[in-house]
């Protein structure tokens, strides 16, 4: 299994400023997912991030809003631009577990980072 | 559009019961099928996968159906405890690579002791 931290796990921030979270693997990964979960909603697709390459982001997310970094195989960051309180909501990272054959499908995430926006 | 459906209200079960979560969705063709519990303030966890040409799969007290005629996943939770209350999520996955789930939004379950 995947250990993954993230940083930090809950904050409080002022409308127009911007929020950088941090993701942490325990192991090298290719591929690691930034979801948005908003209150009462399910789990959104935000970016994809592998490293070496621009993120891909999903229909409804831009890289100006959520720029992300991927600068080694076990860290990413996703930056929250410009918040608002419609951007107020749990942020959590994850990766695709990988066993000795290969692609397994599964998903390990992080403890998710909750964010409001005042 | 695609369109997942979770059952909609709060699922409440007495403890020992078997507590059975439904997965509907429409206007897709997944070829997995994931499960995932959520705890309060915590990411969710991956419980099991099904793939479209297993009718079912079983793990411990878990089982998981897939329907893909009628487009639907059952879940089960055999003599369930109040520890086996979550919310769960179920996950569609059109390639089996985890990088284009697509989640429902979860049934909040509660084992009443």
């Amino acid at each position: 299994s995947a250990v993954i931290s993230q940083k930090p796990s809950r904050d409080i921030c002022q409308r127009g400023t911007s929020l950088t979270i941090q993701c942490q693997v325990d192991s090298q990964v290719t591929m690691m997912f930034w979801y948005r979960q908003q209150p009462g909603q399910s789990l959104t697709l935000i970016a994809t991030a592998n490293q070496g390459s621009e993120a891909t982001y999903e229909s409804g997310f831009v890289i100006d809003k959520f720029p992300i970094s991927r600068p080694n195989l076990t860290f990413s960051t996703l930056t929250v631009s410009n918040m608002s309180p419609e951007d107020s909501s749990i942020y959590l990272c994850s990766v695709e577990w990988l066993d000795r054959v290969g692609v397994t499908g599964e998903l390990f995430f992080g403890e998710g980072s909750r964010l409001t926006v005042l | 559009s695609q369109k997942i459906e979770q059952n909609s209200e709060a699922l409440n079960i007495q403890e020992g019961k078997t507590a059975t979560l439904t997965c509907n969705y429409t206007n897709y063709s997944p070829a997995y099928l994931q499960w995932y519990r959520q705890d309060p303030g915590r990411g969710p966890v991956f419980l099991l996968l099904i793939r479209e040409n297993e009718k079912e799969k079983r793990k411990e007290r878990l089982k998981v159906t897939f329907d893909t005629t009628l487009k639907q996943s059952l879940f089960h939770i055999t003599a369930s405890q109040p520890a086996d209350s979550a919310t769960y999520l179920c996950a569609l996955d059109p390639s089996g690579s985890a990088r284009q789930l697509t989640f429902g939004s979860g049934t909040q379950l509660t084992v009443l002791p």
